[in-house]
């Protein structure tokens, strides 16, 4: 079975352009979650979606957005930006209502933004 | 503030040994543990995971202990492999609502030959 697939691999924007990274969950998995992941820390949860609605939102400013499609893959965009956004992104995918609370993670799009 | 925290940023253990990591949680609504093993250029691989009903979760050579009233849960790999080398995070997260996961600041583990 094919994992969690993330597009694209690596990414460079210039500051104030705008970017869209996709996920597409483990076959079966109804419910994806974003993370930015910095240098020398964990993981920080971004978005939740479960069957296309958001479940949930970390503390991220609004120029972070996400959707989820009736497949059940994902988007998620990011506006106007920063040096500060230049992180590995991971989409991570799992299914609640199935009892399959881990989550499995991709490989990741890493953005530098210049 | 960081909910989760894992105070070793590294640690060092002889093949064939028994690996210890850490980890301290602050929220007691936490009642789902999690353990992540990250490669370099790879996104985090779940390894084991312990509802907070239980204590111990064991899976293979991964063994998981949970110490509720200390917040305190630990990952035991035994015997200790060099495809083991890798950073380790722990997670913690609550099952109903957005079952986000929290993650640590991670540890690297490195096995010596």
């Amino acid at each position: 079975d094919a994992g969690v697939t993330q597009s694209p691999t690596h990414l460079i924007k210039t500051r104030g352009q705008h970017v869209t990274l996709r996920c597409s969950p483990i076959s079966g998995h109804k419910s994806v979650s974003w993370y930015q992941q910095v240098l020398g820390q964990g993981p920080q949860f971004i978005f939740q979606y479960y069957e296309k609605e958001e479940r949930g939102r970390g503390n991220f400013p609004d120029r972070f957005s996400a959707r989820q499609f009736p497949n059940y893959s994902s988007e998620l965009n990011v506006n106007a930006l920063l040096l500060g956004d230049s992180a590995l992104y991971l989409c991570a995918s799992s299914s609640p209502g199935q009892g399959i609370i881990e989550q499995y993670f991709g490989p990741g799009t890493r953005l530098t933004v210049t | 503030d960081q909910q989760v925290k894992q105070n070793s940023p590294s640690l060092s253990v002889q093949e064939g040994r028994i690996s210890i990591l850490n980890c301290d949680y602050t929220n007691s609504m936490f009642d789902y543990f999690l353990w992540y093993k990250k490669y370099p250029a790879e996104g985090p691989t779940f390894l084991i995971s312990i509802s907070s009903i239980k204590d111990k979760n064991e899976d293979g050579r991964f063994t998981v202990f949970l110490n509720k009233s200390a917040k305190h849960l630990s990952l035991h790999i035994v015997p200790s492999q060099p495809g083991d080398s890798a950073v380790y995070f722990c997670a913690a997260s609550v099952i109903q609502g957005a079952q986000k996961l929290v993650f640590g600041q991670g540890t690297r583990l490195t096995i010596n030959p």
